[in-house]
C-alpha cells in the first residue's frame, strides 16, 4: 500500500447502532497513526495518536485499534448518536512529523 | 480565543491574481503546516516548517510559496492564482508528537 486509504468513503448508521471503518497505511517506515474527527464547518480535531502494534485507544464511545504489521487501523463507534456525524480522517506518520492523510470516512447517523 | 487563526476566512479572486493567506498561532509550537482539502481527497500537504526560516515542500507545492518569518506566523502565497487552486485551505501546528492543531480554514475560490 503506497497511500493511506480509508473505507468506506461514507456510511449511514441508525442511531443506537455500532459501526466501524478502516484505515490502511504503508507498514514500512511507520512511526504513528493519527485519527481526527472533522465536523462540518469546523476544523479537524485529534482523537487518537497510536504508535505500537496492538495499541487500543478509547474516548467515550469511540475506540481505535492498530495493527502495524499488516498496516491497518479500525475506528469503532459504539451506540452511534447524531452528534457522531462527522468525517473521520486517519493519517500515517513516518519518521519526522509529516502526516499523510487518507480521504476520510463520512459518517451520517440517522435519528 | 482560538489557538490557530487564519485570515481571510473566505476569498474570491480572479485568475492571475496574487493572493496571500495568513496563519497565526498562540500555542508556542515550532512546527507549522499548510494543507489543502478537495472533496474526496482528504488533506494534502502543501508546505511545512519546523522552525523560523525553515521551509519544506509537501506533496503539492507547485504554484505555492510560503514564508515563516516568526515562530507564530506562517503565510501561504499563490503567486498567480488558477481555478484548480479553488479549495479549502487549512493551517496547522504541532508539537513534538506531530498531533495537528488546525485553524478554522480559508475557503478560496479562483474564478
Amino acid at each position: 500500500i503506497l497511500n493511506v486509504e480509508q473505507s468506506p468513503q461514507s456510511l449511514h448508521v441508525q442511531e443506537g447502532d455500532s459501526t466501524n471503518f478502516t484505515c490502511s497505511f504503508p507498514s514500512s517506515n511507520f512511526y504513528a497513526l493519527h485519527w481526527y474527527r472533522w465536523e462540518t464547518a469546523k476544523s479537524p480535531e485529534a482523537l487518537f495518536v497510536m504508535t505500537l502494534n496492538g495499541d487500543e485507544k478509547k474516548k467515550g464511545r469511540i475506540s481505535a485499534t492498530l495493527n502495524t504489521k499488516e498496516g491497518y487501523s479500525y475506528l469503532y463507534i459504539k451506540g452511534s448518536q447524531p452528534e457522531d456525524s462527522a468525517t473521520y480522517l486517519c493519517a500515517s506518520q513516518a519518521a519526522g512529523n509529516k502526516l499523510t492523510f487518507g480521504g476520510g470516512t463520512r459518517v451520517l447517523v440517522k435519528p | 480565543d482560538a489557538d490557530v487563526t487564519q485570515t481571510p476566512r473566505n476569498r474570491i479572486t480572479k485568475t492571475g491574481k496574487r493572493i496571500m493567506l495568513e496563519c497565526s498561532q498562540t500555542k508556542g509550537h515550532d512546527r507549522m503546516y499548510w494543507y489543502r482539502q478537495d472533496p474526496g481527497l482528504g488533506l494534502r500537504l502543501i508546505y511545512y516548517s519546523f522552525d523560523v526560516k525553515d521551509i519544506n515542500k509537501g506533496e503539492i507545492s507547485d504554484g505555492y510559496s510560503v514564508s515563516r518569518q516568526a515562530q507564530a506566523k506562517f503565510s501561504l502565497s499563490l503567486e498567480s492564482a488558477i481555478p484548480n487552486q479553488t479549495a479549502l485551505y487549512f493551517c496547522a501546528t504541532s508539537g513534538s508528537n506531530a498531533e495537528q492543531y488546525f485553524g478554522p480554514g480559508t475557503r478560496l475560490t479562483v474564478t
